[in-house]
């Protein structure tokens, strides 16, 4: 089956901790991108990279970092830096960066902090 | 203000109602407008997709665009308990330009 895997589903993080979420996909999709979802707020762009070992800075990169080292990989990691973690975090991948193609999402990480 | 606005809802609707779900936006260079589906604890998925002005039909599902008005519509007809779920709009300008989300509108149908 083709598509988007991302894990773990739930993870919890202690205060001061970096804690990294994996998105992988096997469309062999040029981009992908990494979405903050907090209620009411809709989808928040955090980073995407369109293509591998290139990475751009979305709308709230701040305390965020990411690689792209494989096609079809593209982690997240949430550092110490990033005050209000607690969301949920949406992976997506696309043939080329932008709109004209569809987006396509992952299951979900729900992070939350303790 | 933000870019794109849409109502939180919840919507309840009976079984077998039409529904109308909406988004209004502030910048006329949107020109792709999406609508996407979100069940509860998932990732959103791909409803319609259309560019510019006008209508789409998909069998129960139609989306319309107004950019006179800046507004955007996706209709459920006979809507059932399974089209419960969260819709999110999402527009942009060029090809190439990244997407910009409304905060989503919760519907239930009822049976």
């Amino acid at each position: 089956d083709g598509g988007i895997t991302q894990s773990p589903k739930y993870l919890f993080r202690k205060e001061g901790q970096n804690v990294t979420l994996s998105c992988e996909q096997n469309l062999n999709h040029d981009a992908m991108y990494w979405y903050r979802q907090d209620p009411g707020q809709g989808l928040r762009l955090i980073y995407y990279s369109q293509i591998v070992n290139d990475f751009q800075k979305g709308d709230i990169a701040e305390g965020y970092s990411v690689s792209r080292e494989k096609k079809e990989s593209f982690p997240l990691t949430v550092t110490s830096a990033q005050k209000n973690p607690t969301a949920f975090y949406l992976c997506a991948s696309s043939i080329v960066a932008g709109t004209a193609s569809e987006q396509f999402f992952g299951p979900g990480t729900r992070l939350t902090v303790l | 203000q933000k870019e794109v606005e849409q109502d939180p809802g919840p919507l309840s609707v009976p079984e077998g109602a039409i529904v109308s779900l909406n988004c209004t936006y502030s910048n006329s260079a949107f020109q792709y407008f999406m609508w996407y589906r979100q069940y509860s604890r998932k990732g959103p998925e791909l409803l319609m997709y259309t560019y510019s002005s006008g209508n789409k039909e998909d069998g129960r599902f139609t989306a319309q665009v107004d950019k006179s008005s800046k507004y955007i519509s996706l209709f459920i007809r006979d809507s059932q308990p399974s089209d419960s779920a969260t819709y999110l709009c999402a527009m942009s300008g060029n090809a190439g330009n990244m997407l910009t989300f409304g905060g989503g509108t919760r519907l239930m149908v009822k049976p």
